[in-house]
């Protein structure tokens, strides 16, 4: 089944410890993407990927790192969380070409909690 | 830069009542626009999406939605709203700007809820 798939889906944590959510896709797309959501602000893009090893900031990239060694892998690191960063997280995918272009494919989320 | 809006925050209707979840845009050349749903505890799920050709667009579950480019609008509908539908319906907006093509931009979101 084609499916993008984070983990974990739930997360709590405390201020200041280094956590990681992984994302992988097996549809083979070249790019990649970050979104935070939050109540009344829709989607906010982090960072994303257009193929291996090239990464760029999205809107909202402070305090988020990402990297992309594989073409199905981008995980999300947050070095020193904090409170702010409390918030429901999506990776997405999509094909860079052809008649699918640009319909991104979403996880389920993981929803973080920094106290 | 491009950006789209959507200004209701929940649209209330009848199971079997035509629905509409409006949405406007501001585009620099021609749009490119996508309709996503999430429903509760699940990722978005695209839709449709309008790039060029006929101003109506056939989606998903039996939504569509029309492109106006006068009033520079993307409203979403569906002819007879089930409850299955309640969920949260975003627009999105591909962002041209410089090499950020695969770019969406999303609106805030609209909460769509079917009374049985």
């Amino acid at each position: 089944e084609a499916q993008v798939t984070q983990n974990p889906r739930y997360l709590i944590t405390v201020t200041g410890k280094k956590l990681t959510v992984t994302c992988s896709q097996n549809m083979n797309h070249e790019y990649m993407s970050w979104y935070r959501q939050d109540p009344g602000l829709g989607l906010r893009q982090i960072y994303y990927s257009m193929n291996v090893e090239v990464t760029d900031k999205g809107d909202v990239p402070e305090g988020y790192k990402v990297s992309r060694k594989e073409k199905r892998n981008f995980p999300l690191i947050l070095e020193s969380p904090s409170p702010n960063q409390t918030s429901l997280y999506f990776c997405a995918s999509s094909l860079n070409k052809g008649i699918k272009k640009n319909i991104q494919y979403f996880g389920a989320g993981t929803r973080l909690s920094v106290l | 830069a491009q950006s789209v809006a959507q200004p209701e925050d929940q649209v209330n209707v009848a199971e079997g009542n035509p629905l509409t979840v409006k949405c406007t845009y501001s585009v620099s050349g021609n749009p490119y626009l996508f309709w996503y749903v999430q429903y509760p505890n699940r990722g978005l799920q695209f839709l449709l999406k309008y790039i060029t050709g006929d101003n109506l667009v056939k989606g998903s579950y039996g939504f569509e939605a029309e492109f106006n480019k006068s009033q520079t609008s993307f409203h979403l509908k569906k002819p007879s709203a089930l409850v299955s539908d309640s969920a949260l319906y975003f627009c999105a907006v591909r962002d041209i700007d410089g090499d950020s093509s695969y770019k969406l931009i999303f609106g805030s979101g609209t909460r769509l809820l079917v009374r049985p």
